[in-house]
């Protein structure tokens, strides 16, 4: 049973466009909500991150937001440039913590200069 | 530098034949972890450890065992390799507990890529 569910698999994006990556989730226990990065030959690496206690967290042109009642969270790049062409996951887990986190299956993004 | 090193970056194996991976962090992190990546299943978590001599069991860890004998290693032994262990494979590292914004950041290896024949 996949707890966490991402989409697309992949995207393709003109550069200045806006990515917007999707997560849907089971577990109503889930209380944090990181975004990974990962470019190739690369270890993942935390983009941004949401508690359930708000709906929306901007960091520059990375924005995270939350329905909770929907159980979906979504990542929104705004101004997209052909350098943040990586592998997108959304991840989830329990006690705010980096423990058990349970991934998506990754997003490919590729933006086109 | 801050980071988390693994070794070998690449091994091509054979059926049966004992390997372990290294893990070293230099950050003096208590919590460590293994995952495994693979194409279209995401990242899956094999082992982890909040602190020495004290590990668990993520969500795949058949066919993998690890220790943590020090705080700064955690290597993944995979005893008798079988070609569905081929993959790529991250080691992660963090410290304990929650910061005023969230949990501490976890910071990933670069990954070694296995190839189990």
């Amino acid at each position: 049973q996949q707890q966490v569910k991402q989409s697309p698999q992949s995207l393709i994006v003109q550069k200045g466009g806006i990515s917007i990556i999707n997560c849907a989730y089971e577990n109503t226990a889930f209380d944090y909500f990181p975004w990974y990065q990962q470019f190739p030959g690369k270890g993942p690496a935390l983009l941004i991150a949401i508690r359930p206690d708000v709906s929306e967290k901007k960091e520059g042109r990375f924005t995270i937001s939350f329905n909770k009642s929907a159980k979906q969270f979504s990542l929104h790049i705004m101004d997209s440039q052909p350098g943040d062409s990586a592998t997108y996951f959304c991840a989830a887990s329990i006690g705010g913590s980096n423990y058990k986190l349970t991934f998506g299956k990754g997003t490919l993004l590729t933006v086109n200069p | 530098e801050a980071q988390v090193t693994q070794n070998p970056r690449y091994l091509i194996t054979v059926t049966g034949k004992k390997l372990t991976v290294t893990c070293s962090q230099n950050m003096n992190h208590e919590y460590m972890s293994w995952y495994r990546q693979d194409p279209g299943l995401g990242l899956r978590q094999i082992y982890y450890s909040m602190n020495v001599e004290v590990t668990d069991k993520g969500d795949v860890p058949e066919g993998y065992k690890v220790s943590r004998k020090e705080k700064r290693n955690f290597p993944l032994i995979l005893e008798s390799p079988s070609p569905n262990q081929t993959s790529l494979y991250f080691c992660a590292s963090s410290l304990l507990g929650l910061t005023p914004s969230g949990a501490n950041v976890l910071t990933f290896g670069a990954g070694s890529r296995l190839t189990v024949l």
